[in-house]
């Protein structure tokens, strides 16, 4: 089955900074590569999304990257804010099996102001 | 708009036990999605339930059921608790298969 790897675990920056966080997939069938991010007390929040048969997306301060060929997709942050502070978990699916998501372990983002 | 609501918030229960969650999803959408979050760790797959019926199942035991009403509101019922069981489980809604999940904030269950 498929298997998601995230790193780093922890990314401690200063405000104003860049923030990446990568992840690896497993599956080649997997096509649909979703973002969440998760503030203290709540659930996850979708933020970002991308399919395979796009390369790169962005929605202001935040891209995403794909790629394939060595199946692995990051996430950039731009000009980072304290409430940017939270974690992130990116996920993996194959839409054809109906979307059922498989997680990464997380990151941990810090913000210091 | 209301987005995906579930109750209770909290809970605990001792081992050996039942337990009902309960999950109302987003208007508009008719697709209902039950992960389970140990602490520091992220959602793992239960099982997914459209049009009422359970559509794809993770790697969970059969102590783990669930329904999903004609308003497309869905139950996660757990039996015969375990320590291990003590976690966040939360709930996701889409507007069909395949298509983009939203979260509730989740049910955090505690066994003692």
């Amino acid at each position: 089955g498929e298997n998601v790897e995230q790193h780093p675990s922890t990314l401690s920056v200063q405000e104003g900074d860049s923030a990446v966080i990568k992840c690896t997939y497993s599956d080649s069938a997997s096509n649909y590569f979703p973002w969440y991010k998760q503030e203290l007390g709540k659930g996850p929040q979708l933020i970002i999304d991308i399919r395979s048969n796009v390369g790169e997306k962005k929605d202001q301060r935040i891209a995403v990257t794909l790629n394939k060929t060595a199946k692995h997709f990051s996430l950039h942050i731009t000009e980072t804010q304290p409430e940017d502070s939270a974690v992130y978990f990116c996920a993996a699916s194959n839409e054809g099996s109906q979307g059922n998501l498989i997680f990464g372990k997380g990151t941990k983002l810090s913000v210091k102001p | 708009d209301a987005g995906v609501t579930q109750s209770p918030t909290h809970l605990i229960k001792t081992r050996g036990q039942q337990v009902t969650l309960r999950c109302s999803p987003k208007s508009g959408h008719d697709t209902v999605s039950w992960y389970q979050q140990a602490l520091g760790q992220g959602p793992q797959f239960i099982f997914q339930y459209y049009e009422e019926e359970e559509r794809q199942r993770g790697n969970f035991p059969d102590r783990f059921s669930g329904h999903q009403f004609p308003n497309y509101s869905s139950e996660l019922n757990v039996n015969a608790l375990l320590l291990g069981d003590s976690a966040l489980y939360l709930c996701a809604s889409s507007f069909g298969l395949g298509q983009p999940q939203h979260f509730g904030d989740g049910t955090r269950l505690s066994i003692l």
